[in-house]
């Protein structure tokens, strides 16, 4: 059982190329999350899915576009980078119902140059 | 909108008990959960808070008071490995989204 799966785990973008980021589970789980995770911070929420289909904008959502593609599907995509992006992203998801727990992938280091 | 507060950093020693702590503001709150990240690692679950009061498992117990928006992560017997970075989170709002806390980093001392 993956989990939750993410890739790539580390990237290099120069200023102003584009990039996707890929996530996947397969615990049949309806909502799915992108975050962001600076030093000596939290998880600041970029992008949520409660379904497929659907997308929310979260907490810092400006830069980047998002996709569900089915259900075990969420990619995050960077159309044009800055170095302001430069962070740790977690992809994760939880099942239906009020409990919480989110499972999280391993991370993609991004650095933008 | 939502937010979560928590100190930012937590020292004790090792055996000892240590509390932290996260006040929350959120509307059509579901319940707190707690989480632990280890350095370079991803978030893991610990605990979830329905309903007021303190939920025990093993070592790390975790407390929630609804009308005071409050509530805490207790953890006994520190030990070395128990050093990580401790979030809280919160499902809430009209969309239901999991929002996390400013995260609090305990060093636990020999």
């Amino acid at each position: 059982n993956a989990g939750v799966t993410q890739t790539p785990k580390f990237q290099v973008l120069k200023t102003g190329q584009s990039m996707t980021l890929q996530c996947a589970q397969d615990m049949n789980h309806n909502s799915m999350y992108w975050y962001r995770q600076d030093p000596g911070m939290g998880l600041r929420l970029i992008y949520y899915s409660a379904s497929e289909g659907t997308t929310d904008k979260g907490e810092v959502p400006n830069g980047y576009n998002v996709s569900r593609l089915n259900k075990r599907e969420f990619s995050l995509r960077l159309e044009s980078a800055a170095p302001s992006q430069t962070s740790v992203y977690f992809c994760a998801s939880t099942r239906p119902g009020a409990n919480t727990e989110a499972f999280f992938g391993q991370g993609t280091r991004l650095t933008v140059v | 909108g939502q937010s979560l507060e928590q100190p930012s950093e937590v020292t004790a020693v090792e055996g000892a008990i240590v509390q932290i702590n996260c006040t929350y503001q959120t509307s059509g709150f579901y319940g707190l959960s707690w989480y632990q990240q280890h350095d370079g690692g991803a978030p893991t679950f610990l605990s979830y808070n329905a309903l007021d009061g303190l939920e025990e498992t093993g070592r790390f117990s975790s407390f929630l008071s609804r009308s005071d928006s409050y509530g805490y992560l207790l953890l006994q017997e520190l030990q070395m490995k128990d050093s990580a970075s401790y979030f809280c989170a919160a499902r809430g709002g009209a969309t239901n989204k999991l929002i996390f806390g400013t995260g609090t980093l305990l060093a636990v001392q020999p």
